[in-house]
């Protein structure tokens, strides 16, 4: 069982759907995060979890919708997406918010396409 | 928000080459990580440096930061097409977040 566990891999979804990805972690961790990558461009965090609190949104527009429920879930909540939000949505987990040792284990990603 | 670039952007070398990838920013970092990202798959950690001027070894790869703490450095001995990938460095910026690089993509050619 890997460390953290995306679902689903792969989505197409239209620009009038709400649909959610999840996240969960098998690793203990306090700290969640989600990740958009997409092409040619660096990784981008949208969201910071800590202990199932909201520690950062980094200017992400509406449209997409954390939640945390608990320590070891994190879903991103999709509705009226543009084709532009087409890209890999990472999330990642660490041990805990930590200057030093901010090591970030991550998951396979959802691998979404905007229709 | 500090910034990470890496160089080259990509690179493609035959199996048994010996290649050196960067990763440079004009801020310091408390630390700095290096992942390797396959197609399909999330960025897998490679290395945390701490210490300016550290070097980490990892069978053929070695890692250095910097003395500044600003910039570092990937070298691979003898490289395999195995190593083929997408390699990040990520510095920690602050408590909460981890700034990345926008990637090498490394292509080992048999």
């Amino acid at each position: 069982e890997t460390g953290v566990t995306q679902t689903p891999r792969h989505l197409v979804m239209g620009m009038t759907n709400k649909k959610s990805l999840k996240c969960e972690q098998h690793l203990g961790h306090n700290a969640m995060y989600w990740y958009k990558q997409s092409a040619k461009k660096p990784l981008e965090l949208m969201f910071v979890y800590s202990l199932e609190e909201r520690v950062e949104n980094n200017s992400v527009p509406s449209r997409f919708s954390p939640e945390c429920p608990n320590s070891s879930h994190l879903f991103l909540h999709l509705h009226t997406l543009q084709p532009e939000d087409s890209a890999l949505y990472l999330c990642a987990s660490s041990r805990n918010l930590d200057r030093v040792n901010t090591e970030a284990f991550f998951g396979q990603g959802t691998r979404l396409t905007v229709v | 928000t500090q910034l990470l670039e890496q160089s080259p952007q990509f690179l493609s070398i035959q199996e048994g080459e010996n290649l050196t990838v960067y990763c440079n920013s004009s801020s310091v970092f408390s630390s700095l990580q290096w992942y390797r990202q396959e197609p399909g798959e999330g960025p897998v950690l490679l290395v945390t440096v701490v210490t300016g001027g550290e070097v980490k070894k990892l069978k053929r790869l070695t890692f250095q930061f910097g003395d500044a703490r600003k910039d570092s450095s990937l070298h691979i001995t003898a490289a395999q097409p195995g190593d083929t990938g997408l390699y990040l460095c990520a510095g920690a910026e602050g408590a909460q977040k981890l700034v990345f690089g926008q990637g090498t993509r490394l292509t080992i050619n048999p």
